[in-house]
């Protein structure tokens, strides 16, 4: 099972702001992921990395951004965050066995005032 | 546009019966399909993942997978308060993609 860290866990910000959401896992997965998704309703694609230096954009467009410089980390960066921007943010690793079973992180809780 | 079904619900099963959540996917390519359970304000756990055709049991749970009808289910054995969840399916497309269904929301009732 994937040991998979971000941070913050919960965070309210005022509006304009910018902010980068952590995430680090230390199983060595090649594949990383950052969905989005608001109480009650489905998981939504926003970016994923096949490995270092790789970003894709996902299946819901999202003004965010991602980077992949090393294989554990895989933060994302809001440049102006918006009140549309509060939702649950959920970032995810997945690497060769257990037929590349995603595995999730606690989630981080993004509130824009 | 590849697409995994399930019934939202809720679903409402009695303590101690069986709970049968089903799912439907479009793309014939794809190999592996998964069942996760999410807890309300908490992130999705892995329960079992199937690739072959018939019956997977893990404990209480059961998955199966038929190919030709495009049909995965979740088998859940005496069921306990504590299966309350949502309960998301998803399949990894040609592509190598996962492909989420949007959930059954599963209440168990004491």
């Amino acid at each position: 099972e994937a040991d998979i860290y971000q941070t913050p866990r919960y965070l309210v910000i005022g509006t304009g702001k910018k902010i980068t959401l952590e995430c680090s896992q230390t199983m060595g997965h090649d594949k990383m992921y950052w969905y989005q998704q608001d109480p009650g309703m489905e998981l939504h694609l926003i970016h994923y990395s096949y490995g270092v230096n790789s970003t894709e954009k996902g299946d819901l467009s999202s003004e965010s951004t991602v980077s992949r410089i090393r294989t554990e980390h895989f933060p994302l960066t809001l440049e102006s965050a918006r009140p549309s921007h509060t939702s649950q943010y959920l970032c995810a690793s997945s690497g060769q066995g257990s037929g590349n079973t995603i595995y999730f992180g606690e989630g981080s809780w993004l509130t824009v005032v | 546009q590849k697409e995994v079904e399930q019934n939202s619900g809720p679903l409402s099963v009695p303590e101690g019966a069986i709970a049968s959540l089903n799912c439907t996917y479009s793309d014939r390519g794809s190999q592996s399909f998964f069942w996760y359970r999410q807890y309300s304000g908490k992130s999705p756990e892995l329960i079992m993942f199937i690739y072959s055709n018939g019956d997977k049991e893990d404990g209480r749970f059961t998955a199966q997978l038929n190919k030709a009808s495009q049909y995965v289910s979740l088998l859940i054995r005496d069921s306990q308060p504590s299966d309350s969840a949502t309960y998301l399916c998803a399949a990894k497309d040609s592509n190598y993609q996962l492909i989420w269904g949007a959930g059954t929301k599963l209440i168990i009732k004491p």
